[in-house]
């Protein structure tokens, strides 16, 4: 069975350019979900998708973030600019039901 | 403000050695507690706790959960250098987004 898988894997960007990530989760599995981890910091959450639909973006960090997730398949997270704070490892992370997640190998970005 | 804080943050320990890893969590209607371990990508599950004083059990690795005194201890005997990562200790809530709200980890170092 395939897992989370993320690309990139590392993704260095100057400050005001523009990221995409994206995260394909294991088939059939309904939730989808973002986390962050910034250095020193614990991994916080950003955002939960059910299929296509946003269930709880509540800790998404401004507008500057924007997620997607189409046809309820794979999801991309753009950061548009990117400053320097947005650096950290981005986490892709899918579950069935309420059952325990599964998590991606990450994406490790940087802005200079 | 859900919140979970592991101890100890860090932790170096000879092969062979027996070490107990904590957690302490608030939740508002708790679901759950899960135990990752993270070596150098993805964060890989080891355990999903619901019920007060049921031990999991997984070879040398185990956990307990007391839902009265909010904490769950994780256990490993007979360490080996396999062991060595960041041990995350996560939980949910019932209702919302089923989002994990995670500690900053313990990284456990075993040296031969």
């Amino acid at each position: 069975e395939a897992g989370v898988t993320q690309f990139p894997s590392h993704s260095v960007i100057e400050k005001g350019q523009t990221v995409t990530l994206r995260c394909d989760p294991i088939s059939g599995h309904d939730n989808l979900y973002w986390y962050r981890r910034v250095m020193g910091k614990e991994i916080k959450f950003l955002l939960h998708f059910v299929k296509e639909s946003k269930q709880d973006e509540s800790g998404m960090p401004n507008n500057r973030f924007l997620a997607e997730r189409t046809g309820g398949t794979y999801s991309t997270l753009k950061v548009q600019p990117a400053e320097l704070e947005d650096s950290g490892v981005y986490f892709c992370a899918s579950s069935q039901g309420w059952s325990r997640a599964f998590f991606g190998q990450g994406t490790r970005l940087t802005v200079v | 403000e859900d919140k979970v804080v592991q101890s100890p943050l860090s932790l170096v320990v000879h092969e062979g050695d027996t070490v107990t890893l904590n957690c302490s969590y608030e939740v508002t209607n708790f679901r759950s507690l899960l135990w990752y371990k993270q070596e150098k990508k993805a964060p890989t599950f080891l355990f999903m706790l619901t019920s007060s004083g049921i031990e999991k059990k997984s070879g040398r690795l185990s956990s307990i959960l007391d839902k009265k005194e909010l904490f769950s201890i994780l256990n490993i005997t007979a360490t080996q250098t396999g062991d060595s990562a960041i041990y995350l200790c996560a939980v949910s809530g019932v209702g919302g987004s089923e989002k994990l709200v995670f500690g900053k980890g313990t990284k456990l170092t075993v040296n031969p």
